[in-house]
């Protein structure tokens, strides 16, 4: 069946650090790949999305490129801010044709300080 | 455009009760999931609903959880006697027919004492 594997945080850094969350997934077919954010107390936001091999997701700053040779999609960014601070999901969908069901990676926290 | 609703937003309760949570999908999205997140996990699918048909429902404990979607619109999640396992976040979600994104509610935040 499906897997994703992520990094275990807590990942603490501070504001202006490089960041990187390192994903890696198990899959049959071609799935779409997706980082998910949750901020404290709020349900899950789609960060962005990879649907297939070479594509680069990205939004708000961050990227993530779809490596099908490497099964991953590591999750990075350049120059982190307080305001980032939140648990990221690594995730990965079924074809829409079989219902897009998300499988989804443990979650990796992330605590900016200033 | 509204996003998906759900409520309550927390629910206390004592084990051996009954809840129940509701949803109300983005208007539109025929396709509606309910996930399951526990304290540090990420979601883990409970059933998804094509529509009214509930099309994937094996992840879903049929002993003690129900669900509907009368009309294929808005959803309820019930669980019949609640155990204090059953302490978790349960999600709503929404998509489009054919599309790649599923978009999440705020989630209930269910804790059985």
């Amino acid at each position: 069946g499906n897997s994703v594997t992520q990094m275990e945080g807590p990942v603490t850094l501070s504001e202006e650090a490089f960041l990187t969350i390192n994903c890696t997934y198990t899959a049959t077919g071609y799935p779409s790949l997706f980082w998910y954010v949750q901020y404290p107390g709020e349900g899950l936001q789609l960060l962005l999305k990879a649907t297939k091999a070479d594509d680069k997701g990205s939004n708000k700053g961050f990227e993530a490129t779809y490596r099908k040779e490497t099964t991953s999609f590591h999750l990075e960014k350049g120059s982190v801010q307080v305001s980032d601070s939140a648990v990221y999901f690594c995730a990965l969908s079924d074809p829409p044709a079989a219902g897009n069901k998300l499988t989804f990676g443990g979650g990796t926290r992330v605590l900016v300080k200033p | 455009e509204a996003g998906v609703v759900q409520s309550p937003r927390y629910k206390i309760i004592e084990k051996k009760q009954p809840v129940a949570f509701w949803c109300n999908p983005i208007s539109g999205h025929n396709t509606l999931y309910w996930y399951l997140q526990n304290l540090g996990q990420g979601p883990e699918l409970l059933i998804r609903y094509e529509n009214e048909e509930a099309v994937d429902d094996s992840q879903l404990p049929k002993d003690r959880f129900s669900a509907e979607r009368l009309k294929g619109v808005d959803s309820t999640l019930k669980i019949q006697p609640a155990e204090l396992g059953d302490s978790a976040v349960y999600l709503c979600a929404s998509s489009s027919t054919g599309g790649t994104e599923a978009f999440f509610g705020q989630g209930t935040r269910l804790t059985v004492v």
